[in-house]
């Protein structure tokens, strides 16, 4: 299978940084998009990463290491709209059929 | 404005019925993708379409059918077979190719199934 492993859920302060790691598994790795989903409602598209290193938009930064199967979603400056769920997926080249796989997704929840 | 649509946003059904979920997308997408979502989890694949007239089963096909007669319209039917649907169902498009925006779906509002 293609196992994309993220933590389950994460606390943070409003103004912090939190940091949401993804695992996966190498073999016909293809690129790796984050989402960010609130309850209840359909994912909204954060970023892309297919080459190794650090993509910044504004508020969010996401890191891939290819060769060590891992990514990171870094989020600063955090605001309580920032609570909701972040899904790592991974787009898989298959014999049988490309698609997109995803993680169980992390729930991050900002206190004031 | 384009995007995708899904509807009923809330569907009740009693047990051992049929019953038709729908999705339409005017992006012009080829591909499109149902996934099933449980409380607290993540997206799991049920079906997906490259192309008009073809799909594929994905990662949990079982108790689900799709058609895919026009290209803007992908509708999910769970059946009686399917042996806990309650969920919340994902309907998604993308571009066909090889580029980034082939592999980014754009998801639409989601229909929440709740089965008695």
């Amino acid at each position: 299978g293609q196992n994309i492993d993220q933590p389950t859920e994460m606390t943070a302060t409003e103004g912090a940084i939190v940091q949401i790691n993804c695992t996966y598994q190498t073999s016909g790795f293809n690129g790796l998009f984050w989402y960010q989903q609130h309850a209840g409602e359909a994912p909204t598209f954060l970023s892309y990463n297919v080459l190794d290193g650090l993509e910044e938009k504004g508020r969010f930064s996401s890191f891939l290491s290819r060769s060590k199967g891992y990514s990171y979603l870094l989020l600063k400056e955090l605001q309580m709209k920032d609570s909701a769920s972040y899904l790592c997926a991974v787009w898989y080249l298959r014999a049988a059929g490309n698609k997109l796989t995803f993680g169980g997704g992390t729930r991050v929840l900002v206190k004031p | 404005d384009g995007g995708i649509t899904q509807s009923p946003k809330y569907l009740f059904r009693k047990e051992g019925q049929n019953v038709t979920l729908s999705c339409e997308q005017n992006l012009n997408h080829d591909a499109m993708y149902w996934y099933r979502q449980d409380p607290g989890q993540g997206l799991r694949l049920i079906y997906y379409s490259q192309i008009v007239n073809d799909f594929q089963k994905g990662d949990i096909a079982e108790g689900y059918s799709v058609s895919r007669e026009k290209k803007e319209s992908f509708p999910l039917t769970v059946t009686s077979a399917q042996k806990n649907p309650t969920a919340f169902y994902l309907c998604a498009s993308s571009k066909s190719g090889t580029q980034q925006s082939a592999y980014e779906q754009y998801f639409g509002p989601g229909t929440r199934l709740t089965v008695t």
